[in-house]
């Protein structure tokens, strides 16, 4: 079975760091690429995050960029997102998601069920 | 950069109703270029819809995707209790490079 574990939020105060981890299982993880996506409380979804299996290709998303940090180790079948200098605006829902593609289409086949980020003095 | 704008906000249908979701988008992005998520209260996110009309494994035929270029819709043929979610549509961009939803059309049911 296909199962993707977040970990890793908590309460955290505006300026501060955390460090997120998506546990995969069920794929070959080296294989598929990955992003983050967080959802802010009575949101809608907002992509933060991509990376290649290789980790050769990054893209942020313009809110988190020179913030957050994105990497994986295929090793441990372990997808990370190092957040820095955290804003009450950070506060969501975050998913770890497998990309898939179609053609040139990338899309999301597979999310855990996300940890909670809450920045908050 | 691409903007995805879903239409209604709110839908509010009879079981066994036709749901029909649009969503708009505010430049050409192909025939194939769309996917739609369903969000059930309290979860996560599930792949519903990819490359604008076909079905995910395991989602039941009732779901069917369709539309090119700038119009796209979603279409729940018979409406079970269920259904009850967020839909959002979803497109990825190369210039600059990333994924954007819409803002999601809500079904309830009456």
């Amino acid at each position: 079975e296909v199962q993707q574990v977040e970990s890793g939020g908590g309460l955290v105060q505006p300026g501060g760091s955390l460090r997120l981890s998506c546990a995969t299982s069920g794929f070959a993880f080296s294989n598929y690429q990955m992003n983050w996506v967080r959802q802010a409380p009575g949101k809608g979804l907002e992509w933060v995050s991509f990376i290649s299996g290789s980790s050769s290709t990054i893209y942020y998303a313009d809110s988190v960029k020179g913030r957050f940090t994105i990497s994986r180790d295929n090793a441990k079948n372990s997808l990370y997102l190092q957040m820095n200098s955290l804003r009450a605006e950070d506060t969501a829902v975050y998913y770890c998601a497998r990309v898939e593609t179609y053609y040139s289409f990338y899309y999301m086949d597979v999310w855990g069920k996300g940890t909670t980020v809450t920045v908050s003095s | 950069e691409i903007v995805l704008t879903q239409s209604p906000g709110t839908l509010s249908l009879s079981p066994g109703a036709r749901a029909t979701l649009s969503c708009r988008a505010s430049q050409n992005i192909g025939g194939i270029y769309l996917a739609w998520y369903q969000q059930k209260p309290g979860q996560a996110p599930r792949l519903l819809i990819y490359g604008a009309y076909s079905r995910a494994t395991g989602i039941p035929d009732r779901f069917s995707g369709s539309g090119s270029g700038t119009d796209f819709t979603l279409t729940i043929s018979r409406l079970e209790p269920e259904d009850v979610a967020v839909y959002y549509c979803q497109q990825y961009g190369r210039s600059p490079p990333g994924w954007t939803f819409g803002q999601g059309t809500k079904v309830e049911i009456k």
